[in-house]
């Protein structure tokens, strides 16, 4: 199957810096690309979808200043999360689909563990 | 609103067989995940469900009824590596993923 690469897997940081998180494609082209954040022992969260060379859609009660999402090519999207601080601290995870065709499934990355200290 | 429930936690013994369940409401449909998460990774694809049946891949099953909003996840000869977490997901009339909050199996020897 597709395969999606995401780094940095694990993130350590002091609060107030900003992070960024890299999303990309590797055997695809991904025009629309998913974030998603997990917190211990709940479900998937989407906080944006990704739209190659267009502005992210966020979900509401996201905060787009604070989570800068920018998808420069079809195969790479970034997640900065700005500002940091201890409650940001979550699982993120980015995943891309290869169309809404007949199966449309979707393939994630290895996920992002950041903490904020 | 939109809603999918799943059990939240499941155990099962090494080599029987367990079948999670996933009831849904949503707007729309078109067609219904099952992923498998293992602590602390990424999920991986499982199943994908759009019309009403049973699909059947090596030991994993999945069952759909579109009329019911219902579907079901069924392994069989179950092996302690299938201890993880199981979600649902059902795209919605606009193509969005809705996730169900998932079902932790835990496989007893």
């Amino acid at each position: 199957g597709a395969v999606v690469s995401q780094h940095p897997s694990w993130v350590i940081c002091k609060s107030g810096t900003s992070v960024k998180i890299e999303c990309r494609s590797l055997d695809f082209q991904a025009t629309t690309m998913f974030w998603y954040r997990q917190f211990p022992k709940q479900s998937l969260m989407l906080m944006a979808t990704s739209n190659e060379g267009s502005k992210a859609t966020y979900e509401q009660g996201v905060e787009k200043d604070k989570f800068l999402i920018n998808h420069a090519s079809l195969t790479l999207s970034t997640l900065t999360v700005t500002s940091a601080h201890p409650e940001d601290s979550s699982f993120y995870i980015c995943s891309a689909s290869t169309g809404t065709g007949k199966t449309g499934e979707l393939f994630f990355g290895e996920g992002s563990r950041l903490t904020v200290l | 609103g939109q809603n999918i429930d799943q059990p939240t936690e499941m155990t099962a013994t090494e080599g029987a067989i367990v079948q999670i369940n996933c009831t849904y409401q949503t707007s729309g449909f078109n067609g219904l995940f099952w992923y498998q998460q293992h602590a602390g990774e990424a999920p991986t694809f499982l199943s994908y469900n759009v019309l009403d049946g049973l699909e059947e891949k090596g030991r994993f099953s999945s069952f759909l009824s579109r009329s019911k909003g219902y579907s079901y996840l069924l392994l069989k000869e179950l092996q302690m590596k299938d201890s993880a977490s199981y979600l649902c997901a059902v795209r919605d009339s606009n193509y969005q993923l809705i996730w169900g909050a998932g079902t932790k199996l835990i496989i007893k020897p």
